[in-house]
């Protein structure tokens, strides 16, 4: 089972800061490797996927980067929506699995 | 694009219970579907999927021999059905359209609450 690891669990961060969340595969995923956004009470959301491709309607300032082992989301200037917790989950093998969030909080 | 998940509710440990999810406005037999689950105030922990025309799917060994995915593209739906059901099954579980030609979750329905307790 190739194990996600998220870093860091919290981030504290202010409005219209840029933010770097990491990512980081036990073994090579290529670049399947996705990210979601999770609201309270809400269900997930795809943000990018083949990891740097922002799927449909995300804006342009969430990027994704990385291959192999190590990932990254970045958040270019961080709006009051998206305090949320954020997932990357690897579909490149089965068992398919998720990181354990990183949870961006307002400072 | 909109999956619906509902059969979620209150069953005792060993009970059983089935899950169904609607899938409307894409057509169902060319997609893969999943399920996701998230104990409270836990992560997300991928379940079972299966392909859009049901001859392959996997599952977790957390739920191997207890839990059978399956779809009926006669009526765009997807199933999950849950035996031997045991407290460490309660969660949200969430029902997920995949992406063209992929096992990628892309759309996710709001999902539904399995609670096992006596």
């Amino acid at each position: 089972e190739i194990v996600m690891t998220q870093s860091p669990a919290t981030l504290s961060v202010s409005p219209g800061e840029r933010v770097t969340l990491s990512c980081r595969a036990s073994q090579s995923v290529s670049s399947r490797l996705a990210w979601f956004q999770q609201k309270p009470g809400q269900a997930p959301r795809l943000l990018i996927y083949g990891a740097s491709t922002r799927a449909t309607d995300i804006p342009a300032r969430f990027s994704g980067s990385g291959s192999g082992t190590e990932f990254s989301l970045t958040i270019s200037s961080l709006q009051s929506e998206d305090f949320a917790v954020y997932y990357c989950q690897q579909y490149s093998n089965w068992p398919l699995t998720f990181g354990g969030g990183t949870k961006v909080e307002i400072k | 694009v909109q999956v619906l998940e509902s059969g979620g509710g209150l069953v005792q440990p060993g009970g059983s219970l089935r899950l169904s999810c609607a899938a409307s406005g894409f057509t169902f037999s060319d997609y893969a579907m999943t399920w996701v689950r998230q104990a409270p105030g836990r992560g997300l922990e991928w379940v079972s999927s299966i392909s859009g025309g049901g001859g392959v799917s996997y599952s977790a060994d957390s739920v191997k021999d207890r839990f059978t995915i399956s779809r009926d593209s006669s009526n765009n739906t997807l199933y999950l059905q849950m035996n031997s059901l045991r407290a460490e099954d309660t969660a949200v579980y969430y029902c997920a359209k995949g992406r063209m030609g992929s096992w990628l979750t892309e759309n996710w329905g709001q999902g539904t609450l399995v609670t096992v307790s006596s």
